[in-house]
């Protein structure tokens, strides 16, 4: 399993872009590489999921080099609801989430 | 998310005894999964569960059992709690395999071993 490496934290202000990068240097070329987020006193929440190049949804953006060696989640003019931890998992296309590991997540806190 | 309700939200009891806890799926999803949370270790996989009757172990699994008599139920079991197993517990479900099958998580349960 492809390992990842993210900041522990990271704090922002309202308004702002935070971006989150991962490094995940020893990705095969079957992984694909799946944000999530988490609330305190819930579960982890899907955000986005890529492969290469960007993606975009309504939440954030995923952006992959061409060596897929890191990724960057992108959240655009944050909020103080956007406070949670972000989790980076590098994954097998064709595997299912017992072939996912959680690694220690990015704390980002959003100041007024 | 995903129609997934874990019960109880919160159990304290005490060590040595037997707790089983409960995930139910309204999704019809296939796949389910029982992971732990604490400090400065993120979630780990404890067991999953393929299909009914199917399941297998993951990275933490000594001391945990688990049952699926129904596609919608999956019971994690801890046949003798100890303090170590203190922890928050969270149940997910994917639909299937691959990239098109993010894990969907229930809100957990809290445990106390004392």
């Amino acid at each position: 399993l492809a390992k990842t490496t993210q900041p522990i934290s990271m704090d922002s202000y309202e308004g702002q872009e935070v971006n989150i990068t991962c490094s995940h240097n020893n990705i095969a070329t079957n992984d694909y590489i799946t944000w999530y987020q988490q609330f305190p006193s819930q579960g982890p929440r899907f955000i986005i999921q890529g492969y290469k190049t960007k993606v975009t949804n309504e939440v954030a953006s995923l952006f992959i080099p061409a060596d897929r060696k890191s990724s960057t989640l992108s959240l655009p003019r944050v909020s103080l609801s956007d406070t949670a931890v972000y989790y980076c998992l590098v994954g097998e296309i064709r595997a299912a989430g017992n072939k996912l590991t959680f690694g220690g997540g990015t704390r980002v806190l959003v100041k007024p | 998310d995903a129609g997934i309700t874990q019960s109880p939200r919160h159990k304290v009891t005490e060590t040595g005894t037997p707790v089983t806890l409960r995930c139910h799926q309204t999704e019809n999803h296939r796949y389910m999964y029982w992971y732990r949370q604490d400090p400065g270790h993120g979630l780990r996989l404890i067991h999953y569960s393929y299909g009914v009757k199917d399941t297998d172990k993951g990275e933490v699994s000594d001391g945990y059992s688990v049952s699926r008599s129904k596609t919608e139920d999956f019971l994690l079991t801890l046949e003798s709690a100890t303090s170590s197993q203190t922890s928050v517990y969270f149940c997910a479900t994917t639909l299937g395999t691959g990239i098109n099958s993010p894990l969907h998580f229930g809100n957990g349960t809290r445990l106390t071993v004392t």
